[in-house]
């Protein structure tokens, strides 16, 4: 069975470095989404992208964050300069078409800023 | 803006017997789609079921089954049958008919399920 992969599993940075964190969505899906997940919070959306451009962002989603797919299978999310509220865990999800546009979500990756 | 709220942050139930758990959201769109989402230790999240606002009828699926109430906008879901497997995160969500391509999920603060042997 397709499934969308992450990597990697878990990043450690420090304060005001970059990062990226990678997914590889289910090949035939057209909807791409980040959400993150503060421990111990709900989970949060983040980005979905559609067709090469961003079709909604959330507030939390500013200037330090960028999403790109950059070779047709990978979707990334970079954050330029993070922070210590940035640690969390990522979800990438991929949806395909039809009425429920279901979104597969990935197993995450767990970023934690020292 | 909408929102969901499941009011219960942990839940424990014995193995083989059946637990619901409850979701209420708030929106003033007529049609929209709400799911129930697992999330166990290994932290994956995994649809659990499924409902179209505008279908009456409740969805099940295997031992998972809701109450979706629209009037009353409360999407509750019951697990029969009660595994050791099921112990997991639980979390409700929302979604728009969609807006030309976004079809951003809202989820609820979810609720912890522990099922004991």
């Amino acid at each position: 069975e397709p499934e969308v992969t992450q990597t990697p599993s878990h990043q450690v940075t420090q304060m005001g470095q970059e990062v990226i964190l990678r997914c590889v969505p289910i090949s035939n899906h057209l909807y791409f989404y980040w959400y993150r997940q503060i421990l111990g919070q709900k989970v949060e959306f983040l980005v979905s992208f559609y067709n090469n451009e961003i079709s909604e962002k959330s507030e939390i989603f500013d200037d330090q964050f960028s999403v790109e797919r950059p070779d047709g299978s990978n979707f990334t999310l970079k954050i330029r300069s993070t922070k210590l509220e940035d640690s969390a865990m990522y979800f990438c999800a991929s949806a395909g078409t039809g009425a429920y546009n279901e979104q597969f979500f990935g197993p995450g990756t767990r970023l934690t800023v020292l | 803006a909408q929102t969901v709220t499941q009011s219960q942050p942990e839940m424990s139930v014995q193995e083989a017997e059946t637990v619901t758990l409850s979701c209420t959201y708030d929106t003033s769109e007529s049609d929209y789609y709400l799911f129930w989402y697992k999330q166990p230790p290994s932290r994956q999240m995994i649809l659990v079921i499924r409902q179209e606002a505008y279908k009456q009828q409740n969805a099940t699926e295997n031992r998972f089954s809701v109450n979706f109430q629209k009037a009353a906008k409360s999407f509750s879901l019951k697990i029969s049958d009660s595994q050791l497997g099921d112990a997991a995160m639980y979390f409700c969500a929302y979604r728009s008919p969609g807006r030309g391509s976004n079809y951003k999920l809202t989820f609820g603060k979810g609720t912890l399920l522990t099922v004991n042997p």
